[in-house]
């Protein structure tokens, strides 16, 4: 079955410290990658994706770059901000009849000043 | 606009009690779900709504049961609530074709007292 494995948290940094949260999945077939966001209260979104092998996503100053050979996806961040404090979830997802997302249990970071 | 809402954002009910949470998307998608999220952040997946029918179910007590007016709402209604129910309810939806994000309401924490 598909499977996503996420590094376990909390991931404890201090501003402007590079950050690397790590994700391996297991998927039959060609899936695609996500990393989500997950702030205080609030529901889940969308941080950056990869659609397949060696693309790179990147945004807010977040990279994941999609390795097909590692089964990997980490998520990277050069500095990261006291606001960048939140849950973060690997996933993946391939199409067909019976697709669903596949989460990742999530890593919590957080930021001191 | 928001693009996942759903209603309402607490619940607090006695044990026994039948309650209902209702979801609507305005993104035009054709796939809902509800994820559960306990208190360890752990995401998992309880129901796939596709057009409307059910495509996917995942082991779920018989005591919850979705229902899909049509294909921009999907409610969960729970029956006989217990304590182990008390957790946070997810809404989310995605185009059903493709490897597309998924995107979330804002979630609906549940106590069961």
């Amino acid at each position: 079955g598909n499977s996503v494995t996420q590094m376990e948290g909390p991931v404890t940094l201090s501003e402007e410290a590079f950050l690397t949260i790590n994700c391996t999945y297991t998927a039959t077939g060609y899936p695609s990658l996500f990393w989500y966001v997950q702030y205080p209260g609030e529901g889940l979104q969308l941080l950056l994706k990869a659609t397949k092998a060696d693309d790179k996503g990147s945004n807010k100053g977040f990279e994941a770059t999609y390795r097909k050979e590692t089964t990997s996806f980490h998520l990277e961040k050069g500095s990261v901000q006291v606001s960048d404090s939140a849950v973060y979830f690997c996933a993946l997802s391939l199409s067909g009849g019976s697709y669903i997302p596949t989460f990742g249990r999530g890593t919590s970071l957080i930021v001191h000043p | 606009d928001t693009a996942v809402s759903q209603t309402p954002k607490y619940l607090v009910t006695q044990m026994g009690n039948d309650k209902s949470i209702k979801c609507e998307q305005n993104l035009g998608h054709d796939t809902m779900y509800w994820y559960k999220q306990d208190s360890k952040k752990f995401l998992k997946i309880m129901f796939s709504y596709n057009n409307k029918e059910l495509i996917i179910n995942e082991t779920v007590p018989n005591r919850f049961s979705p229902k899909s007016p049509d294909k921009a709402h999907l409610n969960l209604h729970i029956n006989s609530l217990e304590l182990g129910d008390s957790a946070v309810y997810f809404c989310a939806s995605s185009q059903a074709q493709g490897i597309t994000e998924a995107f979330f309401g804002q979630g609906t924490r549940l106590t069961v007292v």
